[in-house]
């Protein structure tokens, strides 16, 4: 099946930095998705992007899906950006997400 | 307002004990699926389903069952709980279409068995 990495695994960074997180996968997919895992264990779709850029507020993705990678892009970071953000891939016809371990974000003050 | 609800949210319970973790959703998705995450991990798909009376096992192998008897209900079943099953278990729900809004989760439930 489907192989999905992301890098880097952990990131500390300060109030108005901005970030660049990235999704690796082993095979053409029909659906990519980043989510937010915040610190009470919720989950939030950002992004639907199996290819193509978009943007939302200081939050934008892009999927390069020939090379097989997908940046999200945390533009301005505040506190209430600290969390896990995962990437979810795959490439059958049913939804069956294949997630990644995750990059752990750490916005302090 | 649309949405999917677990309980419960955190459950403690001693070994053996039979439990079922209750999932429902608002949406009339047809698509449902549970996932078992252990703190900071990966999420790993250990059920899915179709629609009603469809349901399939995951990536990830799990002594628990479901059932699919209504378009909104996905239950989760563990008859005899033991300390390995000690995780976060997330439910959720998509449509047909690929949307940015398809695919959305609950809050979780936080199972602690002693």
């Amino acid at each position: 099946g489907i192989q999905v990495e992301q890098s880097p695994p952990d990131l500390i960074l300060q109030e108005g930095a901005n970030s660049t997180l990235r999704c690796n996968f082993s095979d053409s997919v029909n659906n990519l998705q980043w989510f937010h895992q915040n610190p009470w264990g919720q989950l939030i779709n950002l992004f639907y992007i199996p290819s193509g850029t978009k943007q939302n507020g200081r939050l934008s993705a892009t999927t390069v899906a020939t090379e097989r990678y997908s940046l999200l892009y945390i533009s301005s970071s505040q506190t209430t950006d600290s969390g896990v953000y995962f990437c979810a891939a795959t490439n059958t016809g049913f939804q069956k997400l294949v997630f990644g371990t995750g990059t752990r974000l750490l916005v302090s003050p | 307002e649309a949405d999917i609800y677990q309980t419960p949210r955190y459950l403690v319970i001693g070994t053996g004990k039979k439990i079922t973790l209750e999932c429902s959703q608002t949406m009339g998705h047809d698509k449902m699926y549970w996932y078992q995450q252990d703190p900071g991990m990966e999420l790993h798909l250990i059920h899915y389903s179709y629609g009603v009376n469809s349901t399939e096992k995951g990536d990830l192998s799990s002594e628990s069952t479901v059932s699919r008897i209504r378009t909104e209900h996905f239950p989760l079943t563990l008859e005899s709980a033991r300390p390995s099953h000690t995780s976060q278990y997330l439910c959720a729900s998509s449509t047909d279409g690929f949307s940015n809004y398809g695919y959305t989760f609950g809050s979780g439930t936080r199972l602690t068995v002693v």
